[in-house]
């Protein structure tokens, strides 16, 4: 079973349409948790941590569930340039850092 | 502003050469890391150093050797390169605390024939 999974994707969705993605992971000593969001051929960039309470920045909702070793992201209202693949990245006890596969998110006008 | 720093961009190998990867990162931070990714997929731990003087085996290690050479550098080494070796290699660097992200390199795209 791999460390982090993810939603497999890919999620087409319409300009303004409101979308979520899922994350589990193994381990119940995990640290710390991220989104992060990479464009084509390109370096993965901290889209949001994700704290204990849940978080919000602008139009992005993060949720963690350390019970049920869960990590989501809400995405509402998408924009064209919200299109990316979007990564859940976990940090473990002994602060090695794991990403899911990634889910593909393409926004249509 | 340079923050994570990787050399070469582009390399092309023959099966059986050596070669070594090298990341350097200006912003005093404690751990990094070696990633691969390949098409479609997501980025797979290599090997990391929680902090200077210490590496550990991430998730696909075998093929490659890491040196944390100061606090600022740490290299990835290919001993003797194989076709299944052919992907994007990313370095990123981190504090070493909880909840603090990781920065990334640009990346380095190697082919091996």
């Amino acid at each position: 079973r791999k460390e982090v999974e993810q939603d497999p994707g890919p999620f087409n969705v319409p300009e303004g349409a409101t979308v979520a993605f899922n994350c589990t992971y193994s381990n119940s000593a995990s640290q710390s948790f991220f989104w992060y969001r990479q464009d084509c051929r390109k370096e993965p960039k901290l889209l949001m941590s994700v704290y204990s309470s849940g978080n919000e920045d602008g139009r992005f909702t993060a949720q963690l569930n350390r019970a049920s070793q869960y990590i989501s992201l809400l995405i509402r209202d998408s924009k064209l340039s919200d299109s990316a693949t979007y990564l859940c990245v976990v940090r473990g006890p002994d602060n090695d850092m794991r990403f899911g596969a990634g889910t593909r998110l393409t926004v249509k006008p | 502003n340079a923050g994570v720093t990787q050399t070469p961009k582009f390399q092309v190998l023959k099966t059986g050469q050596s070669m070594t990867l090298q990341c350097a990162q200006d912003m005093n931070h404690n751990s990094m890391y070696w990633y691969r990714q390949d098409p479609g997929m997501g980025l797979r731990l290599i090997y990391y150093s929680a902090s200077e003087g210490t590496t550990d085996k991430g998730e696909v290690p075998n093929g490659y050797n890491v040196s944390r050479l100061n606090k600022r550098e740490f290299s990835l080494r290919l001993e003797s390169a194989a076709p299944s070796q052919t992907s994007v290699y990313f370095c990123a660097s981190s504090e070493k605390k909880v909840n603090q992200p990781q920065h990334f390199g640009d990346g380095t795209r190697l082919s091996i024939l």
